[in-house]
């Protein structure tokens, strides 16, 4: 079946650092993928999305990397500060849209 | 605008009370979701509103009953829960249905059932 996973569960980062995660899928058949930020109490927040047919895309101090020849996604995030401390998920979509599968998320801690 | 609200933030109900959750947003999205989400997981999908019809049930118990008045609300009718049922609610909408696209949350309402 589908699903979307992450290596690390927590990563520790000093400000100012860079901070990667990763994040493994499954389904080859997966045609768009989303990075989600979740603070404490809130829901997730979108960040940044990439489709199969690319493999690079870049915001503001995030870059999203896509390898589909090994089915691999990460989420680059430049200069952490502070208030990037939270759990990020990623998610995947089919073709059809509206299921999107979460991986199990991995929580940034930014240490001052 | 990409903001979806939910309403109450917090709700404590009995095993056998009747409650409801509502969503609304008024970005005009056509898709409309139910997520669940126990701590520290990650949202689990519930059912999916295409064009204000159900497209998607997620073998969701019978005790969860979604309602789309219309196409910017969306509500989960909620009766004779179990306390394994506490988790926070998330609603979420796209703009496009059938195909792929970003789902914009919801803060979400934090249930729990005694």
């Amino acid at each position: 079946g589908e699903s979307v996973g992450l290596h690390l569960p927590t990563l520790s980062v000093q400000e100012g650092d860079n901070s990667i995660i990763n994040c493994a899928y499954s389904n080859s058949a997966s045609d768009y993928f989303i990075w989600y930020k979740q603070e404490s109490g809130k829901g997730p927040q979108f960040i940044i999305d990439i489709r199969s047919n690319m493999d690079k895309r870049q915001g503001q101090r995030v870059t999203v990397l896509l390898n589909k020849t090994v089915k691999h996604l990460s989420l680059q995030i430049a200069a952490t500060q502070p208030g990037d401390s939270a759990v990020y998920f990623c998610a995947s979509q089919g073709t059809g849209g509206f299921k999107t599968i979460f991986g199990a998320g991995t929580r940034l801690f930014v240490k001052a | 605008d990409t903001e979806v609200t939910q309403t109450p933030k917090h709700l404590v109900m009995g095993m056998t009370n009747k409650k409801s959750l509502k969503c609304e947003q008024h970005m005009g999205h056509r898709a409309m979701y139910w997520y669940k989400q126990k701590a520290k997981k990650p949202p689990e999908l519930m059912f999916v509103y295409s064009y204000e019809k159900l497209s998607i049930n997620e073998s969701v118990p019978s005790r969860f009953s979604p309602e789309c008045p219309n196409s910017s609300l969306l509500n989960l009718h909620l009766h004779a829960l179990q306390p394994e049922d506490s988790a926070l609610y998330l609603c979420a909408s796209s703009h496009l249905a059938g195909t792929t696209d970003t789902q914009y949350f919801g803060p979400g309402t934090r249930l729990t059932v005694l």
